[in-house]
C-alpha cells in the first residue's frame, strides 16, 4: 500500500462510452501525475499536476481529459476511445522535486 | 525519443547471482530515481540518487551514476527469486515541472 488509491483497478469500456479514473492521495503530496504504460512501450507521462495547476499536457488526444479538483484527487475523463487506448493507467503523487514519486496500483484500461 | 534507456531489456540469471542493469539518459538531470513493478502493478521506488551524488546503497541494492557519461546502473546482489520484476530508471529533468520520465525498464527473472 504505497498512499495512493486508484479505481477502478480494472475497467472494459465500449467506444461509444463515457468514463472515468480516479486516483486519490492523501500524503499531502503537491504533484499528481498520469501516466499510461502500454505492452512493450516506455511509460508515458500524459499530464502533471502541480499545486492543482495543470503544468504538464504530452500532447494528449482531447478523448482524454485530466481534472484536479484539489489536491487530494485527480480524474481522468475518457470518451470515445479507440482499441489501442488499451493499457495500464497509472496514477502517481510527489510532494516536491527531488523526491520520488509514489505510484497506485494502476487501472487495467480496455477498450472493445 | 525517450530520456532513459535501460539495458538489457531482459534478464535471466540463477538464485544467488548479481544483477546488474544499466541506464543512459540524454539532457540534464536534477536526480536519478530506480523503480520496481510487479507484473501489471503500480511502481515502487528504490532509491533515488542526485546529480551531485556518485553510489548510494540500500540494502542488497548498490545504484551508480555518471553524470559525464549520462548513466546509472541499479546492482542487486545475492539475488533471489522474489525480485523478479522490471525494473526502471525514471529522471527529473532539470527544469523539468517535477515531471518524471521513464525508461522502457529491464525485465529481471530469477531461476531457483
Amino acid at each position: 500500500e504505497t498512499g495512493v488509491t486508484q479505481t477502478p483497478r480494472h475497467l472494459v469500456m465500449g467506444m461509444t462510452n463515457k468514463k472515468s479514473l480516479k486516483c486519490e492521495q492523501h500524503l499531502g503530496h503537491n504533484a499528481m501525475y498520469w501516466y499510461k504504460q502500454s505492452a512493450k512501450k516506455p511509460l508515458e507521462l500524459m499530464f502533471v499536476y502541480s499545486l492543482e495547476e495543470r503544468v504538464e499536457n504530452n500532447s494528449v488526444p482531447s478523448r482524454f481529459s485530466p481534472e484536479c479538483p484539489n489536491s487530494s484527487h485527480l480524474f481522468l475523463h475518457l470518451h470515445t476511445l479507440q482499441p489501442e487506448d488499451s493499457a495500464l493507467y497509472l496514477c502517481a503523487s510527489s510532494q516536491a522535486p527531488g523526491v520520488w514519486a509514489f505510484f497506485g496500483q494502476g487501472t487495467r484500461l480496455t477498450v472493445v | 525519443s525517450q530520456q532513459g534507456e535501460e539495458d538489457p531489456q531482459a534478464l535471466s540469471i540463477q538464485e544467488g547471482e548479481n544483477a546488474t542493469m544499466n541506464c543512459s539518459y540524454k539532457t540534464s538531470i536534477n536526480n536519478l530515481q530506480w523503480y520496481r513493478q510487479n507484473s501489471g502493478r503500480g511502481l515502487v521506488h528504490l532509491i533515488l540518487i542526485r546529480s551531485n551524488e556518485r553510489e548510494k546503497h540500500s540494502g542488497r541494492l548498490r545504484v551508480t551514476l555518471d553524470t559525464s557519461k549520462k548513466s546509472s546502473s541499479l546492482l542487486i546482489t545475492a539475488s533471489r527469486a522474489a525480485d523478479t520484476a522490471s525494473y526502471f530508471c525514471a529522471t527529473e529533468l532539470v527544469g523539468g515541472a517535477q515531471k518524471l520520465v521513464f525508461g522502457q525498464g529491464t525485465r529481471l527473472t530469477i531461476n531457483p
